[in-house]
């Protein structure tokens, strides 16, 4: 079974310029959550997907991230424009929906630095 | 809102020794999910061990376990006959066990480093 797959691997980019990462989670798991570690700091929530309907956003930065997951299958977030203080580790997860603990499985991260 | 403190930013253990790894937690649940998690170099990062709340008896996985002291919020992680495979970032992670509140919450990391 592949694991959960993310792209690109890094990213650089000018402030002011669009960014765009995708998520493709393991098969069949109906969730989908993205995080992002800023450097040297904790992994933060950003959103959770179920399908493709958005379960929990809280952790959104601003109106400059849209997380969309059309047709619940992969995901894609984008920056939009990137600042300085969006350079980090953007983390992708996945896992099913079961009746108790749902393991999630995360992605090998992409590096995005704004320049 | 819950908060995940790992105060040791980097550790080492010689081969085949033991290191615990700390990590302290706040919330006002009772009921929640404690995890660590590994993130070696370059790879993705794995589930090594998790401790449901309401169990009083400490996780063990193979070589890893946990001592979990509730009163404390104290949660750290033991792992013994250190091997060169350990060597990654630790992080230590909440989750609440409301069904459909499933974001975890991570400290900053503990990068352990493993001597020959």
């Amino acid at each position: 079974e592949a694991g959960v797959t993310q792209f690109p691997s890094h990213s650089v980019i000018e402030k002011g310029q669009t960014v765009t990462l995708r998520c493709d989670p393991i098969s069949g798991h109906d969730n989908l959550y993205w995080y992002r570690r800023v450097m040297g700091k904790e992994i933060k929530f950003l959103l959770h997907f179920v399908k493709e309907s958005k379960q929990d956003e809280s952790g959104m930065p601003n109106n400059r991230f849209l997380a969309e997951r059309t047709g619940g299958t992969y995901s894609t977030l984008k920056v939009q424009p990137a600042e300085l203080e969006d350079s980090g580790v953007y983390f992708c997860a996945s896992s099913r929906t079961v009746l108790n603990f749902n393991e999630q499985f995360f992605g090998p991260g992409t590096r995005l630095t704004v320049l | 809102a819950q908060t995940v403190t790992q105060s040791q930013p980097e550790m080492s253990v010689q081969e085949a020794e033991t290191v615990t790894l700390s990590c302290t937690y706040d919330t006002s649940e009772s009921d929640y999910y404690l995890f660590w998690y590994k993130q070696p170099p370059s790879r993705q990062m794995i589930l090594v061990i998790r401790q449901e709340a309401y169990k009083q008896q400490n996780a063990t996985e193979n070589r890893f376990s946990v001592n979990f002291q509730k009163a404390a919020k104290s949660f750290s992680l033991k792992i013994s006959d250190s091997q060169l495979g350990d060597a990654a970032m630790y992080f230590c992670a909440y989750r609440s066990e409301d069904f459909g509140n499933e974001k975890l919450t991570f400290g900053t990391g503990t990068r352990l480093t493993i001597i020959p």
